[in-house]
């Protein structure tokens, strides 16, 4: 079956624009997960959604940030006034549910480079 | 201090060799624990689960030590195609419920 999709799988922006990235779970997959991976670094957790809610947003590395989920699948990360430090790829990831530990499957990510 | 942490590698080993993986984490309340393996410029993929008692997937035997807060990950009789990334992966405790903590990987490269 269909796995974890992200569009646009590279995005190259300058300085100061806003961008959108999407991401389309597994099909039946209540929970969400957007994490970033920067150069060198290991994977950062951002926020995580139960259905449409998004319980905590607390990763969120400053007021740029926000997603959203509607109808408990399509969910859109989108950074505003992008800057340089933004630059990492952006990894979705679902699971069947957050209740109990069930296996997150990723997306390709999204190669994000800010000019 | 890092929640998780790994010795970067990378490790390089000729094909056949018995290779090992340790990981420390620093939340005693940790409720699971994972190995992900992640190929070059792509997403990271579970390889296998930790389990108290240790437990093994064919060629790969994971081992947890709550007392010492430690992760391993055995590999005999290596492959090329084990060259990759491991990422030691831990899901806090239930409170903070969902997100996992991820090791910055550690990178073996298998050679002929």
């Amino acid at each position: 079956g269909a796995g974890v999709s992200q569009s646009p799988s590279n995005k190259v922006t300058e300085k100061g624009k806003d961008v959108e990235l999407r991401c389309d779970p597994i099909s039946g997959h209540t929970a969400l997960y957007w994490y970033r991976q920067s150069l060198g670094q290991g994977l950062e957790f951002l926020i995580y959604f139960q259905g449409n809610s998004a319980p905590d947003k607390s990763g969120l590395p400053s007021d740029r940030f926000s997603a959203e989920r509607t109808g408990g699948s399509v969910s859109t990360l989108t950074i505003q006034r992008t800057q340089q430090e933004d630059s990492a790829v952006y990894l979705c990831a679902s699971s069947l549910s957050s209740v109990f530990y069930n296996e997150q499957f990723f997306g390709p990510g999204t190669r994000l480079t800010v000019l | 201090r890092k929640e998780v942490e790994q010795d970067p590698g990378p490790f390089n080993v000729p094909e056949g060799a018995t290779v090992a993986f340790n990981c420390t984490y620093s939340n005693s309340a940790s409720q699971s624990f994972f190995w992900y393996r992640q190929d070059c410029r792509k997403e990271p993929k579970l390889l296998m689960s930790v389990y108290s008692s240790g437990n093994e997937d064919g060629r790969f035997t994971a081992q947890l030590n709550r007392a010492s807060q430690y992760i391993s990950l055995l590999i005999r009789d290596s492959k090329l195609s084990d060259s990759a990334t491991y990422l030691c992966v831990v899901k806090p405790d239930s409170n903070s419920g969902y997100a996992l903590n991820f090791g910055k990987g550690t990178s073996l490269l298998v050679t002929p």
